[in-house]
């Protein structure tokens, strides 16, 4: 079954400084695609970056990056010069089936406050 | 394109009454899901379908039904509504059921049962 693990409940940023959030994940699968979502206050869910599991390369969007570690099994993203627009929630999330479903997998989520 | 759309973005209904979320989707994308959210219980599949005439249930499906006469549209029909199905529900829909492929979400519908 697959799991995504995101131990940071809030995390603080200045404006302008980058920002790490954390994700882990656990899955038995060797074809997989790792998302990020961002989730602002006004509730609609954006998709923000995707890693797959044999891409080489880290992807990369605009301010956003993903730090893929195959081997920790780990996807964390990284916003580079934080905007007050990205105070938001952001969930890590991987499809795959669990419970006889096919279906995203989410984390629980990171409160990101960017502060001016 | 206009992505993923749903209707209505907020409602509140009894509990008893019926009522149908509207799903739509112009990127001609075979899968398509349902969502609902609550706090501290994130994201949790209702219903899906992996196209026109096939639907399966997810992990919260009792209470819900669903189907699928076209590629575009993937109703959720609550068939009598009670205060635990109060929710944030999100549509969403990807060109495949790939392990691989983006899912894009509507805006969601804030459903109040009183």
């Amino acid at each position: 079954a697959q799991k995504i693990t995101q131990t940071q409940p809030g995390m603080f940023v200045q404006e302008k400084e980058a920002v790490t959030l954390d994700c882990t994940y656990d899955t038995s699968d060797q074809s997989y695609g790792l998302f990020w979502y961002k989730q602002p206050s006004s509730g609609e869910m954006i998709f923000l970056i995707y890693q797959g599991s044999y891409d080489e390369q880290n992807a990369t969007e605009g301010r956003y990056s993903l730090n893929f570690q195959k081997a920790r099994k780990s996807a964390n993203l990284v916003i580079s010069a934080s905007q007050l627009g990205d105070s938001a929630m952001y969930f890590c999330a991987m499809r795959g089936r669990q419970g006889g479903s096919e279906k995203l997998v989410f984390g629980k989520g990171t409160k990101l406050t960017v502060n001016p | 394109n206009a992505g993923v759309t749903q209707t209505p973005k907020f409602q509140v209904l009894k509990t008893g009454q019926s009522m149908t979320l509207q799903c739509a989707q112009d990127m001609n994308h075979e899968y398509m899901s349902w969502y609902r959210q609550d706090p501290g219980m994130g994201l949790r599949l209702i219903h899906y379908s992996v196209g026109a005439g096939i639907t399966d249930q997810g992990e919260v499906p009792n209470g819900y039904n669903v189907s699928r006469s076209t590629t575009e549209d993937f109703p959720l029909r609550l068939l009598s509504a009670a205060p635990s199905q109060t929710s944030v529900y999100f549509c969403a829909s990807s060109q495949d059921r790939s392990r691989t492929d983006t899912q894009y979400f509507g805006p969601g519908t804030r459903l109040t049962v009183l």
